[in-house]
């Protein structure tokens, strides 16, 4: 799988927007943008993900740039909540051993009062 | 609908005693995937189940450590003769087959703490 590089940390106001990139300039053509974040003393948590087209759900919309160099998950609006380790990851989906999950150190998000 | 399920949420044992830790997938997950991750540390792969059968145990650190899968649902991950470097939180974590690769779905995890 490409690597990624990640701010180590970030900080945002509650209520406004989270904006957290992702640098990934060696990803090959199959494979896709994943975000997981992991919430203090609880599991990580699937976000979103996508392959070239901008993505939105409901938590969050996922941005990745036309040479798919890089990506940023979105958070429109923060809330405390939202304070965790956000994890940016790139790999092919299904086949293979690809379903071993391997997280970098991620951007530790605390969003502010 | 109910995400997955972990039991018991904190284990406190004593070197050398057998542990049993359960997880209940997402209804209708094929896969199913078992990590651990020590304090600080990353995602530690153990096993990964599609079914019943367990086409990668690569993972486990040892002969102490063994899981099993029956029905194509629960699954029981179990340390014999446990040691203080067992400590840690153990994850459990499914998917639909199709999307084996990716969208992961975890569990509130175990915590293991060996005495």
């Amino acid at each position: 799988d490409a690597k990624t590089t990640q701010p180590t940390s970030m900080d945002c106001a509650e209520g406004r927007a989270a904006n957290l990139p992702c640098n990934h300039s060696t990803i090959s053509g199959n494979e896709y943008v994943y975000w997981y974040r992991q919430i203090h003393s609880q599991g990580p948590q699937y976000i979103i993900h996508g392959l070239k087209n901008n993505e939105t759900n409901e938590m969050a919309s996922l941005i990745i740039t036309e040479d798919r160099k890089s990506s940023t998950l979105i958070l429109p609006h923060a809330t405390l909540r939202d304070t965790a380790v956000y994890y940016c990851i790139v790999r092919v989906e299904g086949g293979g051993s690809n379903y071993k999950l391997t997280f970098g150190k991620g951007t530790l998000l605390t969003v502010n009062p | 609908g109910a995400g997955v399920s972990q039991s018991p949420s904190n284990k406190v044992t004593e070197k050398g005693k057998d542990v049993e830790l359960r997880c209940d997938p997402i209804s209708g997950h094929t896969a199913l995937y078992w990590y651990r991750q020590s304090l600080g540390q990353g995602l530690e792969f153990l096993i990964y189940f599609q079914g019943n059968s367990a086409p990668d145990k690569s993972g486990l650190p040892s002969d102490r450590f063994s899981a099993e899968r029956t029905g194509g649902s629960v699954s029981t991950l179990t340390i014999q003769r446990t040691q203080q470097e067992d400590s840690a939180v153990y994850l459990c974590a499914s998917s639909l087959w199709s999307r084996a690769g990716g969208e992961q779905f975890f569990g509130p995890g175990t915590r293991l703490t060996v005495l």
